[in-house]
């Protein structure tokens, strides 16, 4: 089933720990990006990737890195987690400006 | 910059009454506007997209009309029902200025009573 696959489907992390959130793609779609949603804040774009082999910075980028080294994959680190990373992470992709985004199902964080 | 904006909720409805979630935006370019739906427990599924002015876009009973002159994309539904209960996101991708990146609006819960 063509779609975006994210891992895990939630975690709980200690503060201080580093996490790499996964997402895979099979719509060979070039732009990925990697959103945070928390409660009345609506969705927010943390790093984004326009073609394999370059990334960008959203909104609220600092604690976080991506890496694309294939259409395909595009893992979203925290190095070192801290509490207000708590929050439901959600990966898409882009299949043209037209179209709209196609989204995982989420990952829900909670760093204690 | 750009930005999109939402009416505030949540909105509770009973069935079958006609439900308007308000949004209006600001762009620099021609932007295409798309409502996405999120179901609790769920991630963002698109409900229906308009790609210029008077565009109407429609799905499930679903209805917005990219009006350009007042810069909006209200969603609009004439009868609702339990399983409409969600949260309801406004967004617009600006190719020329965001490179088709989304900017989302805070989002609007809806609450459907039987």
């Amino acid at each position: 089933i063509a779609g975006i696959t994210q891992a895990p489907t939630s975690q709980i992390l200690a503060a201080g720990r580093r996490m790499t959130l996964r997402c895979t793609q099979d719509m060979r779609h070039n732009a990925m990006y990697w959103y945070r949603q928390d409660l009345g804040l609506g969705l927010r774009l943390i790093h984004y990737s326009n073609t394999a082999g370059t990334t960008g910075k959203g909104e609220v980028p600092d604690g976080y890195s991506v890496s694309r080294a294939n259409t395909d994959d595009f893992p979203l680190t925290l190095a070192s987690a801290v509490p207000s990373q708590t929050s439901v992470y959600f990966c898409a992709s882009l299949m043209g400006s037209h179209y709209g985004y196609t989204f995982g199902s989420g990952t829900r964080l909670t760093v204690v | 910059g750009n930005s999109v904006t939402q009416m505030e909720g949540p909105v509770t409805l009973s069935e079958e009454a006609f439900l308007t979630i308000n949004c209006t935006y600001t762009a620099t370019g021609y932007p295409s506007l798309f409502w996405y739906v999120q179901y609790p427990g769920e991630g963002l599924q698109l409900l229906l997209k308009a790609t210029k002015a008077d565009d109407k876009g429609s799905n499930k009973g679903f209805e917005a009309t990219y009006r350009k002159e007042t810069t909006s994309f209200h969603l609009e539904k004439g009868s609702v029902q339990v399983s409409d209960s969600a949260v309801y996101f406004c967004a617009l991708s600006d190719p020329y200025n965001q490179g088709g990146k989304l900017i989302f609006g805070q989002g609007t819960e809806l609450s459907v009573k039987p």
